[in-house]
């Protein structure tokens, strides 16, 4: 059974930094691509950041780019989103989300999902 | 960025009524080279994540009822549940992946 979990949401000031973590299971790793999906509380879902299977391929919403940065540890099934200099309107649950194909490669068809952490940006 | 636009906002359907989602985005999702429509269907109940439903516009993802159905081309697609059930009571997301993945805004869809 495919497992994504998520971990590292917390509560941290405008301009922190905070890592989240993705733990899978269930699947092998490294044949497919890991995204970043966010939720603000009460609104709908907005695509942050993906991963192709072997951490060669990156890529990031113009939101985020250049102050998150996705990495991930195929010896270890999981993948990382650095973010830095957070704002208030980076409050969000996120989800770690699966592509649907075994390629490696990045589509966005997004099969699996975990249940979520919340990172809340405020003072 | 590809504006996606649902319609409408929420809908109300009495059980085993049809329920019919409009999705449009602001440039076309067609793929020429495949003839494939990249653009897929997300199902979200209260505190929890998304569920796929549909991807390539009409294939249904694994498991998912076949009352769930999708169709369109181009820029504009629907999501369709022929027969709703109480279960179906949910957000529904369109989603293009032609390139950088955007959701629509989302549509209620609650029992009459």
């Amino acid at each position: 059974e495919v497992q994504l979990v998520e971990y590292g949401g917390d509560l941290v000031q405008p301009g922190g930094s905070l890592r989240l973590s993705c733990a899978a299971s269930g699947f092998t790793f490294n044949k497919y691509a890991i995204s970043w999906v966010r939720q603000a509380p009460g609104k709908g879902l907005e695509w942050v950041s993906s991963i192709g299977g072997s951490g060669g391929d990156i890529f990031y919403a113009d939101a985020v780019k250049g102050r998150f940065i996705i990495s991930r540890d195929n010896s270890n099934n999981t993948v990382f989103l650095q973010m830095s200099s957070l704002r208030a309107e980076d409050t969000a649950v996120y989800y770690c989300a699966k592509d649907n194909y075994d390629s490696g490669n990045f589509y966005g068809v997004f099969v699996s999902w975990g249940q979520g952490t919340l990172v809340t940006v405020a003072s | 960025d590809i504006v996606m636009t649902q319609s409408p906002d929420s809908l109300a359907v009495s059980l085993g009524e049809r329920a019919t989602i409009n999705c449009k985005s602001s440039q076309t999702v067609l793929y020429n080279s495949n003839n494939r429509n990249y653009l897929a269907w997300y199902q979200q109940k209260p505190g929890q994540p998304p569920k796929l439903l549909i991807y390539w516009a009409s294939t249904r993802a694994s498991g998912v009822p076949d009352r769930f159905s999708g169709s369109g081309s181009g820029t504009d697609f629907t999501l369709t549940i022929s027969s709703l059930q109480a279960e179906d009571v949910a957000l529904y997301y369109c989603q293009q992946y032609y390139i950088t993945p955007t959701f629509g805004q989302g549509t209620k869809v609650e029992i009459k």
